[in-house]
């Protein structure tokens, strides 16, 4: 079935570093991509999407491109901030019919002042 | 702006014992979904509803029911609680398939 992976393991990285999660998927057809973000103590929130390949999606400074010839989605933030420490899913939809999204096992980002 | 609103936030039961976690969202959306997430699994859907009146099972369904009587409320019940079921659960909403909306979560520890 359709599924997304996610790199192993907790990420530590010092303010202002680069973030890099990475994130390959599993699909027939031509899913969309999303990644979700839990800040602690609260419930996910949709961080950005991309619904085609070669789309980059972006929000609050991070960013994914739909690489559909690697089938990955990878998210990347330039210069993290201590507020960025959170939990970090990728997921996908095939939207054809389907109303659920499967999601990675997610990556817990400590970002240390 | 309520969005998506879960009761308890917080319960611990007996083996055995049955309980309901109730889902509230006032978005008007149709779909609506119930998650749990366990350390190292991710998120894992239960069931979900597309529709006042329809529900459907997801990946982990056994254990549990749900019911959507309104379309505004979804609910989890637990009819016999076993240890394995002790998890976070997630309810969550949309309209379509792309962007879900997330309660804050149910702590629910089985004993």
């Amino acid at each position: 079935g359709d599924s997304v992976t996610q790199m192993e393991g907790p990420v530590t990285l010092s303010e202002e570093a680069f973030l890099t999660i990475n994130c390959t998927y599993t699909a027939t057809g031509y899913p969309s991509l999303f990644w979700y973000v839990q800040y602690p103590g609260e419930g996910l929130q949709l961080l950005l999407k991309a619904t085609k390949a070669d789309d980059k999606g972006s929000n609050k400074g991070f960013e994914a491109t739909y690489r559909k010839e690697t089938t990955s989605f990878h998210l990347e933030k330039g210069s993290v901030q201590v507020s960025d420490s959170a939990v970090y899913f990728c997921a996908l939809t095939t939207g054809r019919g389907n109303n659920r999204l499967a999601f990675g096992k997610g990556n817990q980002v400590v970002v240390i002042p | 702006n309520a969005g998506v609103t879960q009761t308890p936030k917080f319960r611990v039961l007996k083996t055995g014992q049955s309980m309901t976690l109730l889902c509230a969202q006032d978005m008007n959306h149709e779909y609506m979904y119930w998650y749990r997430q366990d350390p190292g699994m991710g998120l894992r859907l239960i069931h979900y509803s597309v529709g006042e009146g329809t529900t459907a099972k997801g990946e982990v369904p056994d254990g549990y029911n749900v019911s959507r009587l309104k379309k505004q409320n979804f609910l989890l019940g637990l009819e016999s609680a076993a240890p394995s079921q002790t998890s976070v659960y997630f309810c969550a909403s949309s309209v379509g398939s792309t962007k879900l909306f997330f309660g804050s979560g149910t702590q629910l520890s089985v004993l």
